[in-house]
């Protein structure tokens, strides 16, 4: 695809329920990030991916959030137990650069997560 | 720690006036700093990067070491500079670059 493609976009689930967004980044890019976005909230850092390995998951809020991706392809963001402070936009961004880059993110629609 | 503050969550300007998007930063680092947008119903985009020095959309930012600002200036709105605009950081982290984001000014121009 030409952009960074997220699924689903739109999430609504059960407060106790585990959720899995996933984002497929641009073609080459070796760089993903995961940022959230709460209701009238700035974008919040959760993790950095550089190929497979996260050199910065210094954002993740909770042992309840993880992330993994593979290769230079697919990530997938897990929230297990799911709590309503939980409910944001999730999104995700790709860039082909690393270390020293320009800081270019390419961004994703968005992933809606609504927690009952 | 890195932060970005933009003081205005909303700006109304008429057409044709001047805009000036506020962001300040603190980072004990040599800082890069940022503009994107967001028009309605698309994606976050880059505006504009304070190394490139570019006029993007007749928007320019001019980083201010001294006063810690990066503030977005047009001398002219359009209505379709309605937006939500962010400011952002880049710093170095393990490998790569972590954008810190501040929490946005939405810019609504009225004819």
């Amino acid at each position: 695809g030409a952009g960074v493609s997220q699924s689903p976009s739109n999430k609504v689930t059960e407060k106790g329920k585990d959720v899995e967004l996933r984002c497929d980044p641009i073609s080459g890019h070796t760089a993903l990030y995961w940022y959230r976005q709460r209701l009238g909230q700035g974008l919040e850092f959760l993790i950095y991916f550089q190929g497979n390995s996260a050199p910065d998951k210094s954002g993740l809020p909770s042992d309840r959030f993880s992330a993994e991706r593979t290769g230079e392809s697919v990530s997938t963001l897990t929230i297990q137990r799911t709590q309503q402070e939980d409910s944001a936009v999730y999104l995700c961004a790709s860039s082909p650069y690393g270390w020293g880059g320009t800081g270019e993110l390419f961004f994703g629609e968005g992933s809606r997560l609504t927690v009952l | 720690a890195q932060r970005v503050t933009q003081p205005e969550k909303l700006l109304s300007v008429f057409k044709g006036a001047p805009v000036e998007l506020k962001c300040n930063y603190s980072y004990s680092g040599s800082p890069e700093l940022f503009w994107y947008v967001q028009y309605s119903r698309q994606r976050l985009q880059l505006l504009l990067r304070h190394i490139s020095r570019e006029s993007i959309k007749g928007f320019t930012a001019d980083l201010n070491k001294g006063e810690t600002s990066f503030h977005l200036k047009k001398p002219f709105a359009q209505e379709e500079d309605s937006a939500m605009y962010y400011c952002a950081l880049s710093t170095l982290t393990g490998g790569g670059n972590k954008l810190t984001f501040g929490t946005g000014t939405q810019l609504k121009v009225e004819l």
